[in-house]
């Protein structure tokens, strides 16, 4: 098993561009969410999701946004990039019905000039 | 609002030295987890604690959910180079027992000298 997978690894964007960070995880996990970490904050909840073709908002989502459309996958979407976006983007997944533990992917390093 | 701190916020100690870090909630939490992230990688869950008072341990790595469920503390005997890292507490958000969500404190950077 992969576990999470995430796609890129690293990127730059320039201000107003787009760009789609790729979530995988092939434990069939219910429950997927992105978090961005920034030096100092720890991990914000941008977005979750508790199962395939819902989605809902965390405590920073503005700026992004998501869809799962596949159990297996969680996308996050950057419209028009802002250098207030530069950070450590994290997918996690965990298997629902209560339990808490979660599992993260590798990240992506975004910056945003 | 529901809030998870954590204290301190960076710790240097000289390879085999003890090492704590401890973790406070303003609400009392049905679980409380702790992850570590190595330098350039990921959060790794470690461990949960579910139960008033629990001590758990892993090798050299001691794990306490206080009594009144709003702390929790992460001991490390004899610290050793493999250590350092950032260790992250986190705990269930009020009303997320149908989503799985996590309130994650700031962590604890340490760095271990050899």
């Amino acid at each position: 098993n992969a576990g999470v997978t995430q796609t890129p690894k690293f990127r730059v964007l320039k201000t107003g561009q787009s760009m789609t960070l790729l979530c995988a995880q092939d434990m069939n996990h219910e429950y997927m969410y992105w978090y961005r970490q920034d030096p100092g904050m720890g991990l914000r909840l941008i977005h979750y999701s508790v199962g395939e073709g819902t989605t809902a908002k965390g405590e920073v989502p503005d700026g992004y946004n998501v869809s799962r459309l596949k159990k297996q996958n969680f996308l996050l979407g950057l419209e028009s990039a802002a250098p207030s976006q530069t950070s450590v983007y994290f997918c996690a997944s965990s298997r629902g019905q209560g339990a808490y533990e979660q599992y993260f992917g590798p990240g992506t390093r975004l910056t945003v000039t | 609002g529901q809030q998870v701190m954590q204290i301190p916020q960076y710790q240097h100690v000289q390879e085999g030295e003890d090492f704590t870090t401890y973790c406070n909630s303003s609400t009392t939490l049905s679980n409380i987890q702790w992850y570590k992230q190595r330098p350039g990688g990921h959060p790794v869950f470690l461990i949960q604690l579910v139960k008033s008072g629990e001590v758990k341990k892993q090798k050299r790595l001691t794990f306490q959910f206080g009594e009144a469920k709003k702390n929790s503390s992460l001991h490390i005997t004899a610290t050793q180079t493999t250590d350092v890292g950032t260790y992250f507490c986190a705990g269930p958000r009020k009303g997320s027992s149908n989503t799985g969500k996590l309130i994650f404190g700031q962590g604890t950077t340490l760095q271990v000298k050899p």
